[in-house]
């Protein structure tokens, strides 16, 4: 079966610290890979998806860059933190090619001090 | 932007009630789900329904689709405690969803 990860589960950075979260999904080949941000009570923001290996597209404009390494890994990073990059940070990935059914990770909550 | 908007934000019922929260979206879509989120948890799937679907049962939810009023509802029965969540709906093709800001659920004993 598949399942997807996500580390750190929480975080506290301060501002203009450089940030690295990193999701993986086991079981799977080829997955369409999702970068969610959750503002307190907010619905979810889409940052970056990702179709294959280095291919990465950028939602909104912001702090945050996204990367591809592996198939089924993906990183979100910052160089320096902003208050404003406070948030529930979501991992997805989805059957490639599709934008059915999306398996989210458990999540990092990231404190921005 | 947002696509699916629900309504109502939030809802408070006893333990036992029916729940029905309702989504409206702005253009025409391929499919709707439906998501819940425990608090502080990552999304789960609930229920997919297709454009070209009136409504679809799973359990105790219940999911109606209205593409001439652009609107979805999603209707759980005999509510448990364990159903306190906030639930969204998400529209989209191609290669990603978009979702809506979510109804809260908060559930009673």
């Amino acid at each position: 079966s598949q399942t997807i990860h996500q580390w750190p589960a929480t975080l506290v950075q301060p501002v203009g610290s450089p940030l690295s979260l990193e999701c993986t999904v086991e079981g799977t080949s080829n997955p369409n890979l999702y970068w969610y941000r959750q503002a307190a009570g907010r619905g979810l923001q889409l940052l970056f998806y990702s179709v294959g290996i280095g291919q990465i597209s950028s939602e909104v404009p912001q702090n945050l860059s996204a990367s591809r390494p592996q198939d089924r890994q993906f990183i979100l990073s910052s160089k320096k933190l902003l208050l404003s990059d406070s948030g529930f940070y979501l991992c997805a990935w989805s059957v490639r090619d599709s934008a059915y059914e999306q398996y989210f990770g458990p999540g990092t909550r990231l404190t921005v001090t | 932007s947002q696509q699916g908007e629900e309504d109502p934000q939030a809802l408070s019922i006893q333990e036992g009630e029916n729940a029905t929260m309702n989504c409206s979206y702005k253009t025409s879509i391929n499919n709707l789900q439906w998501y819940r989120q425990n608090s502080g948890r990552g999304l789960v799937h609930l229920i997919l329904i297709r454009s070209n679907e009136r409504e679809k049962h799973s359990g105790r939810l219940r999911v109606t689709l209205d593409t001439s009023k652009k609107s979805s509802s999603l209707l759980i029965t005999a509510s448990r405690a364990a159903d306190t969540a906030s639930y969204f709906c998400a529209t989209g093709g191609g290669t990603a969803l978009i979702f809506g800001k979510g109804t809260t659920l908060s559930v009673s004993s």
